[in-house]
């Protein structure tokens, strides 16, 4: 089956230590997202690609960088954890044409805890 | 500024009954909504979507109705079963060209009970 995945399901890392969650997907769709969602609030785009194009938010913190390496792979790195991005974090991807790129298809996620 | 919003954060609805969730928005710029469902554990998956040129759209069970000068729409699941229980999220996009980039309500807990 087509799918998003996120590895791994479950990060724990120290206040200050560089962590990075990474997404892969099988779909071969062109455009790939990072969401954060912190508990009983909405999904927060953090930034997409477009191909190889990177398109931050205005407001995602620098603290936040990521990288693709090719279509199938992203990779979400925080350099320096701080306790309030504690969140789960979500992949995305969709089609970047036609009437179902409105669609997007989202891993499971990856929750991830600063101590 | 929450430009979508969700304002039931939970629903409670017989097995059967309809169960019907709102959602509202505040930017005219947006140009297709969409409903996503998700259960515990997994991220969000698709469900049913609307383009802002219509007012109605209808898949099985499933039937989305968007207001326009309201700036409103409304999810109904007929009938509701209990494994349409689930966080029911609506969103919002905005479409850059090539890429849809969404806006999501802080969702609705929908359970069906027997």
């Amino acid at each position: 089956d087509a799918m998003v995945i996120q590895n791994p399901r479950y990060q724990v890392t120290q206040f200050g230590k560089p962590v990075t969650l990474s997404c892969s997907q099988t779909l071969n769709h062109n455009v790939m997202y990072w969401y954060q969602q912190k508990s009983s609030q909405a999904p927060k785009l953090l930034f997409h690609y477009y191909d190889k194009d990177f398109n931050n938010e205005a407001d995602t913190p620098d603290n936040f960088q990521s990288r693709r390496p090719n279509t199938s792979f992203c990779f979400l790195d925080i350099r320096s954890p701080g306790l309030g991005d504690a969140a789960m974090y979500l992949c995305a991807t969709s089609r970047d044409w036609g009437s179902s790129h409105y669609e997007q298809y989202f891993g499971p996620g990856t929750r991830l805890t600063v101590t | 500024d929450q430009q979508v919003k969700q304002n039931s954060p939970s629903l409670s609805v017989q097995e059967g009954r309809i169960s019907i969730l709102n959602c509202d928005y505040t930017n005219s710029m947006f140009d297709y909504f969409l409903w996503y469902k998700k259960y515990p554990a997994e991220g969000p998956t698709f469900l049913i979507s609307i383009s802002s040129i219509k007012d109605k759209n209808e898949d099985g069970r499933f039937t989305v109705f968007l207001n326009k000068s309201a700036k409103h729409l409304s999810l109904h699941i007929v009938p509701s079963q209990p494994g349409d229980s689930a966080v029911y999220f609506c969103a919002a996009s905005r479409d850059t060209g090539t890429a849809s980039k969404l806006t999501f309500g802080t969702g609705t807990r929908l359970q069906v009970t027997l």
